[in-house]
C-alpha cells in the first residue's frame, strides 16, 4: 500500500527566504506526482505535475524535482512571500485508475 | 478555463435530511471524482466516474449516493448522514481516467456540517 509522508509538518520562515518542502513515498511505481496548495477551508490548487519520466518541473518561483527510484520529491520555493502561506500537499498517482494518494501536508507560514 | 465549480459552498443538515452536492466542469474532462477531507487531514478518495460510469467506489457507506447525469456534471446525494460525516467535500476532474498522466483539477469544496 502506497504511503506518502511530508516533512516538515509545519514551517515558518521570514519573507524572502528560499525554502524546500519534502515528500517521500514508499512505492516507486508511480505514474506522476502532483503538488497542490490549499488555503484554510478552501479547495486544492494544482501547482505542478511531474510525470514519472521527468526529473523536474518549473513554474515561476516554484521548482519541483522527482527522484522516483529513491521515492522522493522536493518543492523549492524561491524568494518566499506572505501570500505563499498555505498548506502544501503532494499526491502520487499509483496503480488503479488515477487514484491519488496524498501526503499529510506541510503548513507554511511566511512572516513579514 | 481550468475551473471546477461546486455548490453550495456551505451546507448544514440534520441527520434526517436529504440534500445534494453539485459539481460542474466545462473543460471536456471525462473523469470526475469525489473526495472527502476531514479537518487537518489529507483528502481521501470516495468515488470515481469515468465516461459517466461509476468506476471506483472506495467502500463508501450507502448514505452517500453519487450520480453523473452527463459528462460535465457530478452530484453527490446525501441521506441520513451522521455527525462524523461533517467534512469538506471536494470534487475534481481530469481529462481521462485510464490515461493516468493527466492532471487533476479540484473545485473549492462544499463545507458540510451534520447536526
Amino acid at each position: 500500500k502506497q504511503e506518502v509522508t511530508q516533512i516538515p509538518a509545519a514551517l515558518s520562515v521570514p519573507e524572502g527566504e528560499n525554502l524546500v518542502l519534502n515528500c517521500s513515498f514508499t512505492d516507486s511505481a508511480i505514474y506522476n506526482l502532483q503538488w497542490f496548495r490549499q488555503d484554510p477551508g478552501k479547495g486544492l490548487t494544482s501547482l505542478l505535475l511531474i510525470q514519472s519520466s521527468q526529473r523536474e518541473q518549473t513554474s515561476g518561483r516554484l521548482n519541483a524535482s522527482l527522484d522516483k527510484s529513491s521515492g522522493r520529491s522536493t518543492l523549492y520555493i524561491a524568494a518566499s512571500q506572505p501570500g505563499d502561506s498555505a498548506t502544501y500537499l503532494c499526491a502520487v498517482n499509483t496503480g488503479t485508475a488515477s487514484k491519488l494518494t496524498f501526503g499529510t501536508g506541510t503548513r507554511l507560514q511566511v512572516t513579514l | 478555463d481550468t475551473e471546477v465549480t461546486q455548490t453550495p459552498k456551505h451546507l448544514v443538515m440534520g441527520m434526517t435530511n436529504k440534500k445534494s452536492l453539485k459539481c460542474e466542469q466545462h473543460m471536456g474532462h471525462r473523469a470526475m471524482y469525489w473526495y472527502k477531507q476531514k479537518a487537518k487531514k489529507p483528502p481521501e478518495l470516495m468515488f470515481v466516474y469515468s465516461y459517466e460510469k461509476l468506476s471506483i467506489n472506495e467502500s463508501v457507506p450507502s448514505r452517500f449516493s453519487p450520480e453523473c447525469p452527463n459528462s460535465s456534471l457530478l452530484n453527490l446525494h446525501l441521506h441520513a448522514l451522521q455527525p462524523e460525516d461533517s467534512a469538506l467535500y471536494l470534487c475534481a476532474s481530469s481529462q481521462d481516467q485510464e490515461e493516468r498522466w493527466y492532471e487533476q483539477y479540484f473545485g473549492p469544496g462544499t463545507r458540510l456540517t451534520v447536526t
